[in-house]
């Protein structure tokens, strides 16, 4: 059985960094046939990918965020980390952990979600 | 590429047939269309993929059609659990994107 847990601070303020980590169970990070995917959910409003790694350590960003996105694994703790840096008020959102499946390209497995909060 | 779902809200009573689309602004192939749906406070789950291909754990009155630019999502008969949120997605090689969603609420 996969599962996929995310892990991190809920509350920043203003210009810190979010770091966030997804924790996956029953699945290797090195298999070949999928990748690793971070994405999130303002309240109320629709998904927006952020990036994907795969097992030859491979990335991908979704160039909107302007460079902000860095995505990493650590495969000895089945681990994928995800840091966002200058936080804003408007990253308020819940930050999502999924399994990319490399057949259709799209999400077949996700974490419950973490809330994250930027405030002042 | 822009993906389109229509309607915003569908209002509809548990029995009934409901009937979600998802427009894409230029022709897509039609191996990279999911659907997912998603319930209040959870997070999504994939539906169909392939604009077709239910996914294992996926009722087999939930089914997938379309071609080109134009998806569609239909249950044949909701049941109570099928109030949810919507949303179809396509990778076009670079970019994955979602649909801003149907809601499915009760009549």
């Amino acid at each position: 059985q996969v599962t996929l847990k995310e892990s991190g601070r809920v509350v920043l303020k203003p210009t810190e960094t979010l770091t966030l980590t997804c924790t996956v169970s029953g699945f290797s990070l090195n298999d070949a046939r999928v990748g690793w995917s971070w994405i999130r959910q303002p309240p109320g409003k629709a998904l927006e990918w952020l990036a994907h790694i795969f097992s030859n350590d491979g990335k991908s960003y979704n160039t909107s965020l302007k460079n902000r996105v860095t995505i990493s694994k650590d495969t000895s703790r089945s681990q994928v980390m995800l840091s966002m840096t200058n936080m804003d008020p408007v990253d308020t959102a819940t930050y999502f952990c999924a399994r990319l499946s490399t057949w259709a390209y799209d999400f077949d497995y996700w974490g419950q979600g973490i809330l994250v909060t930027v405030s002042s | 590429i822009v993906l389109t779902q229509s309607p915003g809200t569908l209002s509809l009573s548990p029995g009934e047939r409901a009937t979600l689309s998802c427009r894409a602004s230029q022709r897509i192939d039609s191996k990279f269309l999911t659907w997912y749906q998603q319930k209040r406070g959870q997070a999504p789950r994939r539906l169909i993929y392939g604009a077709s291909t239910r996914h294992p754990d996926t009722p087999e009155r939930f089914s997938g059609s379309g071609s080109r630019t134009d998806f569609t999502l239909t249950i044949s008969r909701l049941e109570p659990e099928d109030f949810a949120v919507y949303y179809c997605q396509h990778y076009d090689g670079s970019l994955y994107t979602f649909g801003q969603g149907t809601n499915l609420e009760v009549k």
